[in-house]
C-alpha cells in the first residue's frame, strides 16, 4: 500500500550548518512531492514541491532533491538558523485515479541547537 | 490579506454533541480538505471537496460530516459517533486537483470535555 516514511523521527544541528532531512516513499506511480514546515499549534507551512519529470529543485535556502530509482526524497536546509526548528512533513501526490489526495510522513523534528 | 482561516481555535465538545469546525478560504481556491492530526503524527484526510456542492470520504471520515454550498467555505461537523474526536483539525485548500499545492489553515484543537 502507499506510505510516506521519513528515516529519523528527531534531527539535531548546530546553528549554520546545513541540515539534510529524508524520506522514502512507497508508491512508485506518485508524481508530485511537497515539502511542509510545521511549528508548534500552528498548520503546516509550504516549503517547496517538486514534481516527478524533475530531480532537484532550490528555492531560498532549500533544496528538494528526488531520487525515483529509489523512492527518495530529501529536503536540504542550508545554514541552519533557530527559526527552522520545526516538524518537518514529506508528502506525496499521484499514482491510480490521482484524485489530488496528499499522503503525508509521521514527521521530522528538527532541532536548531544555538 | 488573503489566506484561510479557521474558528475557533480552541472548541471543547461534551459526550453526545455535534460540533462544528469553521473553514474560509478568499485565495478563490476551488479544492478544500479536512485533516485531522493526533499527536506526534501526520495528516490524515478526512473529506475533501473539488468543487462546490460536492465532496468525498477521504482515509477516516466515519463519524464526520461535510458540506460545500460555496466555494469559500467547507465546515466540518464532528458527530457525537465518532468517539475519539480530541485533535488538531486543520483545513487545506488549492486550485483545482491534481497536483496542486495544498496551504493549511492555522487548526482548530478540539477537545473532550
Amino acid at each position: 500500500g502507499e506510505s510516506v516514511g521519513l528515516h529519523l523521527p528527531t534531527l539535531s544541528v548546530q546553528e549554520g550548518d546545513n541540515s539534510i532531512i529524508n524520506c522514502a516513499y512507497s508508491n512508485s506511480a506518485s508524481d508530485y512531492f511537497i515539502w511542509y514546515k510545521q511549528e508548534s499549534g500552528k498548520g503546516p507551512q509550504f516549503i517547496i514541491d517538486i514534481r516527478s519529470n524533475m530531480d532537484k529543485r532550490q528555492g531560498q535556502r532549500v533544496t528538494v532533491l528526488l531520487n525515483k530509482t529509489v523512492k527518495h526524497l530529501s529536503l536540504q536546509i542550508a545554514a541552519t538558523q533557530p527559526g527552522d526548528s520545526a516538524v518537518y512533513f514529506c508528502a506525496e501526490m499521484g499514482g491510480s485515479g490521482n484524485t489530488g489526495k496528499l499522503i503525508f510522513g509521521q514527521g521530522t523534528t528538527l532541532q536548531v541547537k544555538p | 490579506d488573503g489566506g484561510i482561516t479557521q474558528s475557533p481555535k480552541y472548541l471543547f465538545r461534551k459526550e453526545g454533541q455535534n460540533v462544528t469546525l469553521s473553514c474560509e478560504q478568499n485565495l478563490n481556491h476551488d479544492a478544500m480538505y479536512w485533516y485531522r492530526q493526533d499527536p506526534g503524527q501526520g495528516l490524515r484526510l478526512i473529506y475533501y471537496s473539488q468543487i462546490v456542492n460536492d465532496f468525498q470520504k477521504g482515509d477516516i471520515a466515519e463519524g464526520y460530516s461535510v458540506s460545500r454550498e460555496k466555494k469559500e467555505s467547507f465546515p466540518l461537523t464532528v458527530t457525537s459517533a465518532q468517539k475519539n474526536p480530541t485533535a488538531f483539525y486543520l483545513c487545506a485548500s488549492s486550485k483545482r486537483t491534481p497536483q496542486e499545492t495544498q496551504y493549511f489553515g492555522p487548526g482548530t484543537r478540539l477537545l473532550v470535555l
